[in-house]
């Protein structure tokens, strides 16, 4: 069964660095999304990406983040600059993206990432 | 703004036993509703989802009815297994939006 894959799943950076996180969605899926998880806290929505832009993007995803799609099989989140607080569990997920209307493409399921875990020191 | 409430974890029951986990939630419109499920080691897992009110989702003995009364999406199982220990998670999704809105998950654990 395709499953969505993320590189590296434990990932210890110093603040004020930069770090990829790199996620290969199902092959076929068109739309992308990145979640994060503070330990103890809830699975927060971050951004979605399709037709090779940002569709859709919450209050947390702020210019210390970007997302890209560099080839046509990982997508990508880049933190600048890390901060104590961007420790978390980052999540990626892909969804089919080919419904027949933009509702229909808005109700299918998401299929997740095992995740990367993220330490700031 | 949109919220999911769910009972707080770890919930450890005896195999076999009837499994209850509450989930409530806020929304601005007209959410459809979903359980995740992640096993260790493995990413969210979609268990079951409904999209409209008395909608029942069902999936592997697992069951959750769209109550708009009450707004709630409670999860059951009549028997559950070792297998089954988890963290299960709640979430919506309004009309329109690309995120989902997750609870903070509970922690299930199942003892032989």
């Amino acid at each position: 069964e395709p499953e969505v894959t993320q590189t590296p799943s434990h990932q210890v950076t110093q603040m004020g660095q930069e770090v990829i996180l790199r996620c290969v969605p199902i092959s076929n899926h068109l739309y992308f999304y990145w979640y994060r998880q503070i330990l103890g806290q809830k699975v927060e929505f971050l951004v979605s990406f399709y037709n090779n832009e940002i569709s859709e993007k919450s209050e947390i995803f702020d210019d210390q983040f970007s997302v890209e799609r560099p080839d046509g099989s990982n997508f990508t989140l880049k933190i600048r600059s890390t901060k104590l607080e961007d420790s978390a569990m980052y999540f990626c997920a892909s969804s089919d993206g080919r419904g027949p209307t933009t509702v229909t493409v808005k109700q299918e399921t998401q299929y997740f990432g095992p995740g990367t875990r993220l330490l700031v020191l | 703004g949109n919220s999911v409430t769910q009972m707080e974890g770890p919930v450890t029951l005896s195999e076999e036993a009837f499994l209850t986990i509450n989930c409530t939630y806020t929304a601005t419109g007209y959410p459809s509703l979903f359980w995740y499920v992640q096993y260790p080691g493995e990413g969210l897992q979609l268990l079951l989802k409904a999209t409209k009110a008395d909608d029942k989702g069902s999936n592997k003995g697992f069951e959750a009815t769209y109550r708009k009364e009450t707004t709630s999406f409670h999860l059951e199982k009549g028997s559950v297994q070792v297998s089954d220990s988890a963290v299960y998670f709640c979430a919506l999704r309004i009309g329109g939006a690309d995120g989902l809105t997750f609870g903070k998950g509970t922690h299930l654990i199942i003892q032989p």
